[in-house]
């Protein structure tokens, strides 16, 4: 169990260029999270994955937003057209998916600062 | 919509001293799970404990224990023995299908 990995873990942009952020899960997880989390808030919902199925998207996600998983493995959330709001850390979960009870196990995080 | 509310911004305790964190949810279901996380300064989030709402007992991980009380929404966390490596952000969590919804929040503080 290596433990679930993003990158970068940093990321500075200006306003209006596109990033990209990658997600590596637990190897046999097949569950995998979005989250984003503003300083001194909890994680926020944006989306998630079973397997390579986007099974759930918040309401909150504008369409600039779109995250994939290709061959339900690892995953990557692109923002374009970065705004300064946008501005936060992204944080990846990933979960066995056995019943909801099963617990997130998080990255890192990639921290995303637009000027 | 399930809402998640932690009134405890921050909290502070005295090392070997005992705490407890609050937290309330809002929630029609009957059946879920409810779960503390830890988010040390700059580290990732790991999960300290967690409780299904059908069992009455209350969950306990080491110093960890919860107080469940279904009627109220009510599910908060004590931590006994408080110990510096304590300090952190501690999120209470709901979880009912697939979406965990998270707390503001409690930053604690353990001092020496």
């Amino acid at each position: 169990d290596t433990g679930v990995s993003q990158n970068p873990r940093h990321k500075i942009t200006k306003r209006g260029q596109n990033v990209t952020f990658r997600c590596d899960p637990i190897s046999e997880h097949n569950r995998l999270y979005w989250y984003r989390q503003t300083l001194g808030q909890g994680p926020e919902f944006l989306t998630y994955f079973q397997n390579e199925a986007q099974l759930e998207k918040s309401r909150l996600l504008s369409d600039r937003f779109s995250a994939e998983r290709p061959k339900g493995s690892f995953s990557t959330l692109e923002i374009q057209r970065t705004e300064q709001g946008d501005s936060a850390m992204y944080l990846c979960a990933s979960s066995p998916g056995l019943g909801f009870n099963s617990p997130l196990h998080f990255g890192n995080g990639t921290r995303l600062t637009v000027t | 919509a399930q809402t998640v509310t932690q009134s405890q911004p921050e909290m502070s305790v005295q090392e070997a001293e005992t705490v407890t964190l609050s937290c309330t949810y809002d929630t029609s279901e009957s059946d879920y799970y409810l779960f503390w996380y830890k988010q040390p300064p700059s580290r990732q989030m790991i999960l300290v404990i967690r409780q299904e709402a059908y069992k009455q007992q209350n969950a306990t991980e080491n110093r960890f224990s919860v107080n469940f009380q279904k009627a109220a929404k009510s599910f908060s966390l004590k931590i006994s023995d408080s110990q510096l490596g304590d300090a952190a952000m501690y999120f209470c969590a709901y979880n009912y299908g697939q979406n965990f919804v998270f707390g503001p929040g409690t930053r604690l503080s353990v001092l020496p």
